[in-house]
């Protein structure tokens, strides 16, 4: 069984630019939760898509876009990069959608704006 | 939204001691998950327990629902056990697509 898998794992940007990130699911699971963890900080929730929809979606602007491809592998895209971007970003999969089934993470990709 | 407290924020043991962390939660939920995350960043998955008792090994959690609180126990506990505990839940109303994680108990043994 292969377990969730992100890329890139370290990625420096400048403010301005954008960037995507991506995330295979665990095998077997049909949803991808994305999460923004700032140092010293509890990871937040950004959005969720199951069967290639959003499902739900936390407190972030429309610049922090994603995508769920039919092998339900996913992408996040943040466009117009800040400083404050900078954050691991965790990506978590699921049997189902919501929140009431066990999430499985990814090892995150490191985000720096400088 | 649904709030979540981890305490104590921070834990100091030698190596061998026993400790519980506490999560407390302010509404009803479906899912309760404890995670160790490690000095790379990678959350590690230790218990799914929105209810009742579990025990891996050294640890153990115990989730009273009614209560809106859960305990993970490590016991005699080991220098690779160091690094931050997450609790996490997903509440039962209405737009529970997310997993709300506490802030964290960062927990450091030393030999």
């Amino acid at each position: 069984e292969t377990g969730v898998t992100q890329s890139p794992t370290h990625l420096i940007k400048t403010r301005g630019q954008q960037v995507t990130l991506r995330c295979s699911s665990q095998s077997g699971h049909n949803t991808v939760s994305w999460y923004q963890q700032a140092l010293g900080q509890g990871p937040q929730f950004i959005f969720q898509y199951y069967r290639e929809e959003e499902n739900g979606r936390g407190n972030f602007p429309p610049r922090f876009s994603g995508l769920q491809f039919p092998n339900y592998s996913s992408e996040l895209n943040v466009n117009a990069l800040e400083l404050d971007d900078s954050a691991l970003y965790l990506c978590a999969s699921s049997l189902d959608f919501g929140g009431n089934t066990e999430a499985f993470f990814g090892q995150g990709t490191r985000l720096t704006v400088v | 939204g649904i709030q979540v407290e981890q305490s104590p924020p921070d834990l100091i043991l030698q190596e061998g001691a026993n400790s519980t962390l506490r999560c407390n939660f302010s509404d009803s939920v479906n899912n309760l998950q404890w995670f160790h995350q490690n000095p790379w960043g990678q959350l590690i998955n230790l218990f799914y327990i929105p209810s009742g008792t579990k025990q891996n090994g050294r640890l153990s959690a115990t989730t009273v629902a009614t209560e809106r609180y859960s305990l993970l126990y490590i016991s005699s506990s080991q220098t690779t056990d160091s690094g931050v505990y997450f609790c996490a839940v997903a509440y039962s109303g209405a737009g529970s697509y997310q997993l709300t994680f506490g802030k964290g108990t960062k927990l450091s043994v030393i030999p």
